[in-house]
């Protein structure tokens, strides 16, 4: 079974410096989708960045990008320049091709002024 | 833009009821899914469904049933409502993985329930 894991329950990054998020996964299958999610107190979940398993290349979204590490099985969130509305809770998820979508526990992230 | 609306926000049960759950996607997707939101807990699994009338359990279906008779409408059933079904339950709705480009997936905004 596929799983995700997010080991940092909580982190924190001043205002305008960089953070990165960790996940890594498990799986058998060679396709399937990451995702990183955001999730602000209005519990409104929001796509931060997609990455497609079969592209080498990094996903990049403005200030956010990922470091894909298909063999390590790793998919980290880099957030440049961070703002105070980035303060949130960020989920790592994974979408395979038993069209199940399991998601990790979770980061929360808060930004200093 | 696709919606997933989730009928209701708020609500409160008393133990031992009959809960219904309902969530609406307006965009013709394939997929659909329940989960449950705890503190520490992240999202997790409880229902999923591929197709209509198709169904698959995530990881935690106990306590739970779904029902999907029309593509667009996916619900989720408490039988017997207990206090640990306590929690923010949410919908969400995607294409089939590789059907299309640019698969995502929407969710709805959540609906909390109570059970007292």
């Amino acid at each position: 079974a596929q799983t995700v894991t997010q080991s940092q329950p909580e982190m924190s990054v001043q205002e305008a410096e960089t953070v990165t998020l960790s996940c890594t996964y498990d799986t058998s299958e060679s396709d399937y989708y990451l995702f990183w999610y955001k999730q602000p107190p209005s519990r409104q979940m929001i796509l931060v960045i997609r990455q497609e398993a079969y592209k080498q290349q990094n996903a990049t979204e403005n200030r956010f990008s990922v470091n894909f590490q298909k063999a390590a099985k790793s998919f980290s969130l880099k957030i440049s320049d961070s703002q105070l509305g980035d303060a949130a809770m960020y989920f790592c998820a994974y979408h395979g091709g038993s069209e199940k979508l399991v998601f990790g526990k979770g980061t929360k992230l808060t930004v200093n002024p | 833009d696709v919606k997933v609306t989730q009928s209701s926000r708020y609500l409160v049960k008393r133990t031992g009821e009959k809960v219904f759950l309902e969530c609406v996607q307006d965009m013709d997707h394939e997929n659909m899914f329940w989960y449950r939101q705890d503190p520490g807990l992240g999202l997790r699994l409880i229902y999923f469904s591929y197709d209509v009338k198709m169904k698959e359990k995530g990881d935690i279906p106990e306590g739970y049933s779904v029902s999907r008779e029309k593509k667009e409408r996916f619900s989720l059933i408490l039988e017997s409502a207990s206090t640990n079904q306590t929690s923010m339950y949410l919908c969400a709705s995607s294409p089939d993985l590789f059907s299309r480009s640019g698969n995502t997936i929407y969710f709805g905004e959540g609906s909390w329930l109570t059970v007292v």
